[in-house]
């Protein structure tokens, strides 16, 4: 069981970017799958979360607008997506599963992200 | 939101020696069906978090068993029994009750 995320990217504010997050050797319709943002000031934030079966989305508050949380079954891939990047999205951003008791049991290596004029 | 609060943010220890990690809720993550919706992870240098303990007290698949967790309501404690090299890095709990999932600060553990 894995999750396998896109490479990291460096981007100019104002551009728009989608990273993506593949799983594999599960039934990937049948878990949610969260995004998670990690940054050395603010430390593990939850973005949101989308159950690839339905694409039903709930989002944080504090993210709400600010991304697109969606999923593609038939590739078995989640997707991130910035309409318009801020220096302030720069971060590491995680996929992860949500399995048993709620818990994240699965996560993806990484996206590094970086926003720089 | 659900704020959670670690504590200690930095932790020394003593190889073989054991430690706890404490974190506190600002609401009860107590559920109605009994279980207690409180995680721990470890991050270890250059890695992913990965989850150690979920409903409080379960531990994941794979994880040594010198790894335990307890509390219930507010109050919750991560021990290890017996501290290894490969236990550094950085702990963190979640909160699972509600969205938005929040994290705490972190615990760093480290090798005196």
């Amino acid at each position: 069981v894995q999750l396998v995320q896109s490479g990291a990217e460096v981007k100019k504010p104002g551009e728009s970017l989608q990273i993506s997050c593949e799983g594999s050797a599960y039934s990937f319709i049948s878990y949610w799958i969260a995004w998670v943002r990690q940054t050395p000031g603010k430390g593990l934030e939850w973005m949101g979360i989308i159950y690839p079966g339905d694409s039903h989305t709930t989002y944080s508050p504090s993210f709400q607008g600010q991304v697109t949380i969606s999923a593609d079954k038939s590739i078995s891939t989640a997707y991130l997506q910035w309409s318009s990047l801020k220096a302030s999205d720069t971060g590491m951003y995680y996929c992860v599963r949500r399995g048993l008791g709620d818990a994240f049991d699965v996560w993806g290596q990484g996206t590094d992200v970086t926003v720089s004029s | 939101d659900i704020v959670m609060t670690q504590s200690p943010l930095s932790l020394p220890v003593t190889p073989g020696e054991p430690a706890s990690i404490s974190c506190r809720s600002s609401q009860s993550l107590l559920y109605s069906n009994g279980n207690n919706y409180l995680d721990w992870y470890l991050q270890k240098p250059g890695q992913s978090p990965q989850l150690l303990i979920y409903l409080g007290s379960n531990r994941a698949s794979g994880v040594p068993d010198r790894f335990s967790g307890s509390g219930s309501g507010t109050d919750f404690t991560l021990t290890i029994s017996r501290v290894e090299a490969e236990d550094v890095g950085v702990f963190y709990c979640r909160q699972a009750l509600q969205t938005p999932y929040t994290f705490g600060q972190g615990t760093k553990l480290d090798i005196k």
